[in-house]
């Protein structure tokens, strides 16, 4: 079962941050919190993850709060095609590692 | 690198019969993959983990005998549709799960079954 909450829609300007925000109030010590993308009709698309430090990659940031009860994924200049819909996911830590999904963000970015 | 395709992209068979998906890792070895399934404007839902030379473990709820699963080498895994009926209409995504210590999955494009 996913362990994760987000909101079910967001708007952002084009060209401004997008913030996405996501609960995994239930985590625990060695679970990544994993990020993921998917347009539609197409195989979801890797992002970013971490376990406690922020992270940055080309494409986005990871903010996790100190107690790694939430997260913040920022697309810092959002652009049309970042509009898909965004779900974090916590890896569960036992044989297989498998990704539960959450319901996920629809994240449209406005012209 | 970490591509994972799928065949076919599309497929439509009539009821009754039984479809094979195939996933397969084109740059990178995968020990493990997975399949998914997605309804219209739902989330994926994880039918089962399939390891390289094991038996798949199935997720509670999905029947086993009905979406076999083979992995029979470490960059080729199917999924096989058995008898199919309708209800079985969905988009089956597979992923692959690279060898190193990161664990992230690399998705495929997807597969979009119609049973009629």
């Amino acid at each position: 079962d996913a362990k994760t909450t987000q909101p079910p829609s967001m708007d952002c300007a084009e060209g401004r941050a997008a913030n996405l925000p996501c609960n995994h109030s239930t985590i625990s010590g060695n679970e990544y919190v994993y990020w993921y993308r998917q347009i539609h009709s197409q195989g979801p698309q890797y992002i970013i993850h971490g376990l406690k430090n922020n992270e940055t990659n080309e494409m986005a940031s990871l903010i996790i709060t100190e107690d790694r009860k939430s997260s913040t994924l920022i697309l810092p200049h959002a652009t049309l095609r970042d509009t898909a819909v965004y779900y974090c996911i916590v890896r569960v830590a036992r044989t297989g590692n498998q990704f539960y999904f959450g319901t996920g963000t629809s994240l449209t970015v406005i012209p | 690198g970490a591509v994972v395709s799928q065949h076919p992209s599309r497929v439509i068979c009539k009821s009754g019969t039984s479809v094979k998906i195939e996933c397969r890792s084109l740059d990178f070895q995968a020990t493990t993959m997975f399949w998914y399934r997605q309804f219209p404007k739902q989330s994926l839902m994880l039918m089962a983990t399939s390891n390289e030379g094991s038996k798949a473990t199935y997720e509670q709820g999905v029947e086993k005998d009905k979406f076999l699963i083979n992995h029979a080498s470490l960059t080729l895994s199917t999924l096989t549709v058995t008898s199919a009926h309708p209800e079985d209409s969905s988009f089956y995504i597979c992923s692959a799960r690279g060898t190193g210590e990161q664990y992230e999955q690399y998705f495929g494009p997807g597969t979009r079954l119609t049973v009629t």
